[in-house]
């Protein structure tokens, strides 16, 4: 069965640092969204991504994030200089349209910044 | 702004009886919900929809019911097994925006089913 993958599963980085968050999305997928979910917190929004470019994204996603998808399979998020508070599980998803369809989660990326 | 609301942080129930979790939304906007299990260190996984032009979806144990003029939803497992133990995300469809339909999440139910 197709899924959604990620690596790395955990990322240890220093304050300030960039930090990039690999996905590798279901093939044949036109949707791409990234969540994140802060320990003990609900699963939130960061960014949707169709067709090349941002469809949407929420107020946690300013300046210091970026999404990319380089080439026909990885679609990743770039933190530029990461901050206490961006220690989160980072959640990949894709599907094929945007509604009527569930989107399917990748495992996670747990990213710790000391 | 909790657009999307489980206010039962746990529940514990008994192998072979049933489960329900709540789901309370605000924004009568949202007009597809989800269920998610979520086990500890796994991404979410999808388990149940529906649509708001439906009030009930069943699949095999799992029965999401749907109040619209309440704006409730609630997922019904039926015998609950051990292996239902999980964490439980409540998710809406929200429609605005872009057209790419992000989720909307609860903060979740754990569930543990007691052998």
């Amino acid at each position: 069965e197709p899924e959604v993958t990620q690596t790395p599963s955990h990322q240890v980085t220093q304050m300030g640092q960039e930090v990039i968050l690999r996905c590798v999305p279901i093939s044949n997928h036109l949707y791409f969204y990234w969540y994140r979910q802060i320990l003990g917190q609900k699963v939130e929004f960061l960014v949707s991504f169709y067709n090349n470019e941002i469809s949407e994204k929420s107020e946690i996603f300013d300046d210091q994030f970026s999404v990319e998808r380089p080439d026909g399979s990885n679609f990743t998020l770039k933190i530029r200089s990461t901050k206490l508070e961006d220690s989160a599980m980072y959640f990949c998803a894709s599907c094929f349209e945007g509604h009527y369809n569930e989107q399917f989660f990748g495992p996670g990326t747990r990213l710790t910044v000391l | 702004d909790q657009q999307v609301k489980q206010n039962s942080p746990s529940l514990s129930v008994q192998e072979g009886r049933i489960s329900i979790l709540n789901c309370d939304y605000t924004n009568s906007m949202f007009d597809y919900f989800l269920w998610y299990k979520k086990y500890p260190a796994e991404g979410p996984t999808f388990l149940i929809s529906i649509s708001s032009i439906k009030d009930k979806n069943e699949d095999g144990r799992f029965t999401v019911f749907l109040n619209k003029s309440a704006k409730h939803l609630s997922l019904h497992i039926v015998p609950s097994q051990p292996g239902d133990s999980a964490v439980y995300f409540c998710a809406a469809s929200d429609p605005t925006g872009s057209g790419t339909y992000k989720y909307i999440f609860g903060t979740g139910t754990r569930l543990k089913v007691l052998a």
